[in-house]
């Protein structure tokens, strides 16, 4: 199975700055035929669902705001938030869908300071 | 818009069996893989099962398998799991959702539903 290891487990970052989730995988996510990265990321509120907010690594779903991106490649990935809102408050999972059995991150929990 | 909503969730004794479903609109069901993720309370997320459009294909976390079937009813627009021999360790939030158009079991899941608790317990 393909390991993902989060970091940090929890982070606390001012209204208006950047929050930096990192995450690793234990073997490469990116399919060489496609040169496609099977890495999601998705955010949970409290008392919510997930939600996906990032796709092939890097590509933002529709109506995520702008101020998610995602990042990286083959072991490597980061979600950054360029300017942390209120409503940003939630645990932030990476997944990859490379190989079965699809594996999750442990979580990121984003708080404000 | 897309609606998933999962149904079936009860305290169950450990060995017991349950059935959960997850009613699907706003999309052409028939057309998607669908799957299943569950959350232990306070825990983080863990892949169950998946299926394919047609049923043809399905797949199950080790944890699971031979213990739960998925199956799905496409002229009901609804999805399913059969749950047998659970155990206190399978006491979760069962999320049903939903893999992009296009995609086979190798996709992220675009569409989640608000989830159903399943608690195994004497």
């Amino acid at each position: 199975d393909i390991v993902m290891t989060q970091s940090p487990d929890s982070l606390a970052v001012s209204l208006g700055e950047r929050a930096t989730i990192n995450c690793k995988s234990s073997q490469s996510v990116l399919y060489s035929s496609n040169n496609k990265n099977y890495l999601a990321w998705y955010q949970q509120k409290p008392g919510q669902p997930p939600k996906l907010l990032i796709y092939w690594a890097s590509i933002r779903k529709s109506e995520v705001p702008d101020r998610f991106s995602g990042s990286g490649s083959g072991t490597d990935f980061t979600l950054t938030i360029s300017s942390l809102q209120a409503e940003d408050v939630a645990v932030y999972y990476c997944q990859q869908h490379y190989s079965s059995p699809w594996t999750f991150g442990q979580g990121t929990k984003v708080e404000i300071k | 818009q897309v609606q998933l909503v999962e149904s079936g969730g009860d305290l169950v004794k450990p060995g017991g069996s349950l059935r959960l479903s997850c009613a699907a609109s706003g999309f052409t069901f028939s057309d998607f893989y669908m799957s299943w993720i569950r959350q232990a309370p306070g825990k983080g997320l863990e892949w169950v099962s998946y299926i394919s459009s047609s049923t043809t294909y399905t797949n199950y976390a080790e944890s699971v398998r031979g213990r739960f079937t998925i199956s799905r009813d496409n002229a009901e627009n609804s999805l399913y799991l059969q749950m047998k021999s659970l155990r206190a360790e399978d006491t979760a939030v069962y999320y049903c959702a939903r893999l992009p158009r296009g995609c086979a079991g190798d996709c992220y899941l675009d569409s989640w539903g608000q989830g159903t608790l399943v608690t195994v317990s004497s």
